[in-house]
């Protein structure tokens, strides 16, 4: 079984400074989709950023980018240039590639962001 | 495209009583995932319907079902309820690539007494 863990249950950030979230992973398996979600008081859970496995290339999106090390299992979240908006609990998730696995997401235990003006 | 939906976003029971959530997907997805959020046992996978079958199965009790209907709606059903049964109950869809990625509904809060 696929397990993910999030060893930062806590962090914050100073608004307009970087930060990185961490997470790594355990799986025998080769195809996989990696995601960070973001999960605001109002609760609703927002896809940040998805990697696929099989691409080197890490993914960005805007502010977001992550850092995909596949044979350390890690994918980390960094966020630059930090809004208030930002702050949230922050979920990692796996997926695994098989069809026999369907939509089921893995997820972490969760990082609490805080972002201080 | 109108975002998943879940209904109600609120819900009050007692112990022993049975309760059903419902989880409109986004048009066109076929495939609807329940997970339970606590903050003891954080996001936990319940069950994934695709196409009117379940496609997967968490760990949970026999008192956790679902069902799919053919517009891909579905509900989830929790009879018996238990005090740790409380917790946010969020459905999630996706479109039917391998490639396609899971959204999430607001989530249905339950309470019980």
């Amino acid at each position: 079984a696929q397990t993910v863990t999030q060893s930062q249950p806590e962090m914050s950030v100073q608004e307009a400074e970087t930060v990185t979230l961490s997470c790594t992973y355990d799986t025998s398996e080769s195809d996989y989709y990696l995601f960070w979600y973001k999960q605001p008081p109002s609760r609703q859970m927002i896809l940040v950023i998805r990697q696929e496995a099989y691409k080197q290339q890490n993914a960005t999106e805007n502010r977001f980018s992550v850092n995909f090390q596949k044979a350390a299992k890690s994918f980390s979240l960094k966020i630059s240039d930090s809004q208030l908006g930002d702050a949230a609990m922050y979920f990692c998730a796996y997926r695994s590639a098989r069809e026999t696995s369907g939509s089921r997401l893995t997820f972490g235990e969760g990082t609490q962001l805080t972002v201080n003006p | 495209k109108a975002g998943v939906t879940q209904t109600p976003r609120y819900l009050i029971k007692t112990r022993g009583q049975q309760v059903t959530l419902s989880c409109s997907p986004i048009s066109g997805h076929r495939s609807v995932s329940w997970y339970q959020q606590t903050p003891g046992q954080g996001l936990q996978f319940l069950f994934e319907y695709f196409s009117e079958t379940q496609r997967n199965k968490g760990n949970f009790p026999g008192r956790f079902s679902g069902r799919q209907f053919s517009n891909s709606r579905s509900e989830m059903n929790v009879s018996t309820l238990e005090l740790g049964d409380s917790a946010l109950y969020l459905c999630a869809s996706r479109g039917t690539g391998k490639q396609e990625t899971q959204y999430f509904g607001p989530g249905t809060r339950l309470l019980v007494l």
